[in-house]
């Protein structure tokens, strides 16, 4: 149980393109989502929040006009990267809050690698 | 200074061997610890979990907490070359469903 999907898992795509990645809770409804990102040989990096029905909290630093969240339902969170530059590229991880308290983890997702030409 | 540091790799073991990862922390407030094996491009899975300073066990696996001393550790036991990954340190402030500040990561290789 707790299976969290991503979808794409790669991406490549050109300079100023908009791109968007989709994060499911396959069989939980999860009302928090988090968005990580990794450079290569870092560590994850919180960077926003997502609630359902409500807007995203986002780390200092990330721009929130550049990256889009949107939870619109309990299993579904999505994260739009726009006008991607290669600076963009790196992977980005999503997890879920299975809604069971604090002593219950968070659930990740295999990832996207996103590269930008 | 980070708020978590990890003991830099890469870590190279042979089979059978015991492996210790470590963590230490800046930030009392940090209650909720954590630790995660990464496969190559895959997402963290959840090896490890502790709330209190203290041992816990699970399998060849003990996590430690020392709370006075703010530091972590992850012993695996008995390695095997499938525990090569990446060992990534958590930790959280208010629950392990919550926002997580990670370590660096150390990639360890079982040498069959």
């Amino acid at each position: 149980g707790a299976v969290v999907s991503q979808h794409p898992s790669w991406v490549i795509c050109k300079s100023g393109t908009s791109v968007k990645i989709e994060c499911r809770s396959l069989d939980f409804q999860a009302t928090t989502m988090f968005w990580y990102r990794q450079f290569p040989k870092q560590s994850l990096m919180l960077m926003a929040t997502s609630n359902e029905g409500s807007k995203a909290t986002y780390e200092q630093g990330v721009e929130k006009d550049k990256f889009l969240i949107n939870h619109a339902s309990l299993t579904l969170s999505t994260l739009t990267v726009t006008s991607a530059h290669p600076e963009d590229s790196s992977f980005y991880i999503c997890s879920a809050d299975p809604g069971q308290g604090i002593g219950q983890p968070q659930h990740f997702g295999d990832g996207t690698r996103l590269s930008i030409l | 200074q980070k708020e978590v540091e990890q003991d830099p790799g890469p870590l190279s073991v042979p089979e059978g061997a015991i492996v210790s990862l470590n963590c230490t922390y800046s930030n009392s407030a940090f209650q909720y610890f954590m630790w995660y094996r990464q496969y190559s491009r895959k997402g963290p899975e959840l090896l490890m979990y502790t709330y209190s300073s203290g041992n816990k066990e699970d399998g060849r696996f003990t996590a430690q907490v020392d709370k006075s001393s703010k530091y972590i550790s992850l012993f695996i036991r008995d390695s095997q070359p499938s525990d090569s990954a990446t060992y990534l340190c958590a930790m959280s402030f208010t629950g392990a469903n919550s926002k997580l500040t990670f370590g660096k990561g150390i990639t360890l290789s079982v040498r069959p």
